[in-house]
């Protein structure tokens, strides 16, 4: 597809049940990043991925948190022992990211709506 | 500890006014420092960015002015359409192409 691709767009899951929330990026891109977006607040950072290196997961909240970037290409942000709090829309978006660049856009999916009740 | 902080959280501006969002960063590795718009439902997209070696950058009704010194930038968007009605993201980008951004702006255009 011509754009980022997250699937699905919405999931309702049972408080303790693992999650798995998928991201397509666009084809090439290098960068992969995951942000969570709280009814009306701002964009969350959790995790960066760029190209080989170790991914940044400085943003994670919790253990229970993880993200896997396989290939290079699609990534899976799996949430474990799903909590009320961690009702969300995620965000996935992906970038070239190429410094020598002059812009660096990233460019987002519509995201996937979380509820855990 | 918030590196990039974004004032005001919302704001009403009547049609064909000015709508000002101000932001603010303390990291001076940042060198790249794009806004985001987004309309409910959906991601936020690029409107408009800005490198640190200039001091504004017009697009159409939309422009960044840009202080250095201050660590500041805000978004200028003239003569304010109700289509402009969003969440306005600022954001920064350092050498290692992470993306902050600040907590957002609803901006609500009167019509």
């Amino acid at each position: 597809g011509a754009g980022v691709s997250q699937s699905p767009s919405n999931k309702v899951t049972e408080k303790g049940k693992d999650v798995e929330l998928r991201c397509d990026p666009i084809s090439g891109h290098t960068a992969l990043y995951w942000y969570r977006q709280s009814l009306g607040q701002g964009l969350e950072f959790l995790i960066y991925f760029q190209g080989n290196s170790a991914p940044d997961k400085s943003g994670l909240p919790s253990d229970r948190f993880s993200a896997e970037r396989t290939g290079g290409s699609v990534s899976t942000l799996t949430i474990q022992r799903t909590q009320q709090e961690d009702s969300a829309v995620y965000l996935c978006a992906s970038s070239l990211a190429n410094r020598g660049l002059m812009n660096t856009e990233a460019f987002f999916g519509q995201g996937t709506r979380l509820t855990v009740v | 500890q918030q590196q990039v902080k974004q004032s005001p959280q919302s704001l009403i501006v009547q049609k064909g006014g000015i709508s000002i969002i101000n932001c603010a960063y303390e990291n001076t590795a940042f060198d790249y420092f794009p806004w985001y718009q987004q309309f409910p439902g959906k991601g936020p997209a690029l409107l408009i960015a800005i490198r640190p070696d200039v001091s504004e950058k017009k697009e159409g009704r939309f422009t960044i002015s840009f202080n250095k010194s201050a660590k500041q930038f805000s978004l200028h968007i003239m003569d304010s359409q109700p289509g402009d009605s969003a969440t306005y993201f600022c954001a920064a980008v350092g050498g290692d192409d992470k993306i902050i951004f600040g907590k957002g702006t609803r901006l609500h255009i009167l019509p």
